[in-house]
Parts: C-alpha cells; structure tokens; sequence
C-alpha cells in the first residue's frame, strides 16, 4: 500500500521558517512525480508545489514562490519542503502527494503548521 | 489560478442520486481531460474517488462516477449510504505543471 507519512509541522512566528519532511514506502518512489498541497482551516485544498521524479523541474505557485523550495533524495525515499519567510495566512495543513496517474493525486495524513505570534 | 466553482452543499436521502457540479475555464476543466474527484471526511485526508474525469481506482465503488462537458465537470452519486456523507472536491490540471482545487462541496445524507 502507498504510505506517505509528513513530519515537521508545527507553530512558528511570521517571518520564521520550516522544514517539512514526507517519507514515502510502498511504491517507486524515484520514478514517482510529487506534489505538496495545504489546505487551510474550512477552506479548499490549494496545490503548493511539484517536483519531476529526478528532482527538476520543479514549479510553483504564485502564492507561495521565492520563499518555499521542494526537494527529495530518491535514495531515502523522501520528499522535502523548505518554507521560509513564512506569513500568518501560510497556516494549513500540508500534505505530501504523489501523482497517481493523469495528474490525480495519492495524499498523506498531513502536517499541521501554524503561523502566529 | 482561481478555484474552480463548485456548490456549497447538495443533500439527498439513502438510496437516492446526486451530483455535484465544477466549473471552471477553458485554462483548465475545458483545456484537459485530467480532472480528479476527492472525499474528505472529518480530520481525514483527501481520498482520491474519480481520475482523468471518469476513471474509478480500485477499491472505489462504481456508484461513484464522473463525466465532464465543455468547461464543467460533474461527479455522481448514485445509492447514496451514509458513509458517503463528506465534503467533494474536484481539481484539474492548469498547464505548467499546476492544479486547481474547487471550493468543495458538502454533501449530507438526509
């Protein structure tokens, strides 16, 4: 079974930073596209970030772009989120996906951060 | 990218049929046929119900189906159980490697 377990979360102050760490088992994860994606309290999913199986390319969103960098090391089987200069309405939960198949997505349990002072 | 546009909640008794609506853009919905279906019960993680519009993964019951036309996509319901009670959201593929969340959905059983 596809497992995805995030860790890493937690509360940090505005302008602080983060690293979240998504292990990965039960599949291939180096020929594996990744994802993150948070979801804000009551509100919608929002995709965050992609990276390509080999780690380039990565993309985006404008939301969150210059100040958060995904990473992975294929050979431990983990996905990487480093967020910097974080901002209050950067707090959700962040779930580590990989791409099932035609850009449909598998999800983790989640990591909660929250941003407050 | 703006969400895609979905009812705020649809409800519907056992056993009956409901469907839920996504609409989006032509930059998206309209542009791809790579749009997914997510439940999400309470404090849970989103699971994945419909790919590549109406592709069910297994595990999945086929009461469970989805269809898209022009720029909205739609997911039906049919047999509604009680377990079934949960938000839906839709996502589509954007171009350059990005996705776009609907609203979500609420759906209660009466």
């Amino acid at each position: 079974d596809v497992q995805l377990v995030e860790s890493g979360g937690g509360l940090v102050q505005p302008g602080g930073s983060l690293r979240l760490s998504c292990a990965a088992s039960g599949f291939s994860f180096s020929d594996s596209e990744m994802n993150w994606v948070r979801q804000a309290p009551g509100k919608g999913p929002e995709w965050i970030s992609y990276i390509n199986d080999n780690g380039r390319p990565t993309y985006y969103a404008d939301s969150v772009k210059g100040r958060f960098t995904v990473s992975r090391d294929n050979a431990k089987n983990s996905l990487y989120l480093q967020m910097n200069n974080l901002r209050v309405e950067d707090t959700a939960v962040y779930y580590c996906a990989r791409d099932f198949t035609g850009w449909s997505l598998d999800w983790g349990q989640g990591t909660l951060v929250s941003v407050s002072a | 990218q703006s969400a895609l546009t979905q009812p705020r909640s649809v409800s519907g008794s056992p056993g009956q049929s409901v469907t839920i609506s996504c609409t989006g853009t032509s930059s998206d919905v309209g542009g791809y046929n790579y749009v997914s279906w997510y439940q999400q019960h309470p404090g849970k993680a989103p699971k994945l119900m419909i790919y590549r519009v109406s592709e069910r993964p297994s595990g999945v019951p086929d009461r469970f189906s989805g269809s898209k036309s022009g720029n909205a996509a739609s997911l039906t319901i049919s047999g509604l159980q009680a377990e079934d009670e949960a938000d839906y959201y839709c996502c589509s593929y954007a171009g350059r490697y990005t996705l776009v969340f609907g609203g979500g959905t609420k759906l209660t059983v009466l």
